[in-house]
């Protein structure tokens, strides 16, 4: 089945600690990827994207995220973590089938200690 | 500022009523998706409008209705409220030619 998978429920680093999150997909053709950021109340802020090109895609934030294909995989990072950060990490795909809505996986939520 | 506003921010409604809640957008944005997200989980797809037209619908029954208007604003209206039905609703717009959705910051709909 078609899915967007992000194993990690949730996550707690120090700040100044490095950073990543893992997301998994599970379609046909290689769809278009996404990480989102929603702080508490908040809606949903696009941190990068990865439609074709560079397998290494630098967002907002000091966020950076690599695609690889043959572990269907579109990981987050950053390098050091700030206590703003703190908030759930939603990624998200859209399939190339000429569908026009984003798949959501179920979010990881993080947890930034001093 | 995100340039997608949604009202009411919350609200409260009892099982079987009925709810409407809106969603404006930036001039140019002519399409709007709207998305369910429930407690602990991602946003679920609900439906996309374009031209004021329905354009693609995630699994929700007939009961999730949407409108759009010529002024980019928009609409999710809810019959025969259900308690599972409490979430978070979210509004995303993209304008012509951009393949980027701009979120709302939502509103929460509690349903007793």
């Amino acid at each position: 089945a078609q899915s967007v998978t992000q194993p990690d429920i949730h996550i707690t680093v120090s700040e100044g600690a490095s950073l990543e999150l893992r997301c998994n997909y599970s379609y046909g053709a290689t769809p278009y990827l996404f990480w989102y950021v929603q702080s508490p109340g908040q809606g949903l802020q696009l941190l990068l994207k990865y439609f074709s090109g560079d397998t290494l895609v630098q967002g907002i934030k000091g966020f950076e995220a690599e695609f690889k294909r043959s572990q269907s995989s579109f990981n987050l990072r950053k390098p050091s973590v700030h206590w703003s950060d703190a908030a759930e990490y939603f990624c998200a795909v859209v399939p190339q089938t000429g569908a026009n809505n984003l798949f959501f996986g179920t979010g990881t939520r993080l947890t930034v200690i001093p | 500022e995100t340039g997608v506003t949604q009202s009411p921010t919350h609200l409260i409604k009892t099982r079987g009523q009925q709810v409407t809640l809106r969603c404006s957008s930036q001039s140019g944005h002519n399409t709007v998706s709207w998305y369910q997200q429930a407690l602990g989980q991602g946003p679920q797809f609900i439906f996309q409008y374009y031209r004021e037209e329905e354009n693609g619908r995630g699994n929700f029954p007939p009961r999730f209705s949407g409108l759009q208007f010529p002024n980019y604003s928009s609409e999710l209206n809810v019959n025969a409220l259900e308690l599972d039905d409490s979430a978070l609703y979210l509004c995303a717009t993209t304008g012509p030619g951009a393949n980027v959705l701009t979120f709302g910051a939502g509103s929460r709909l509690t349903v007793l």
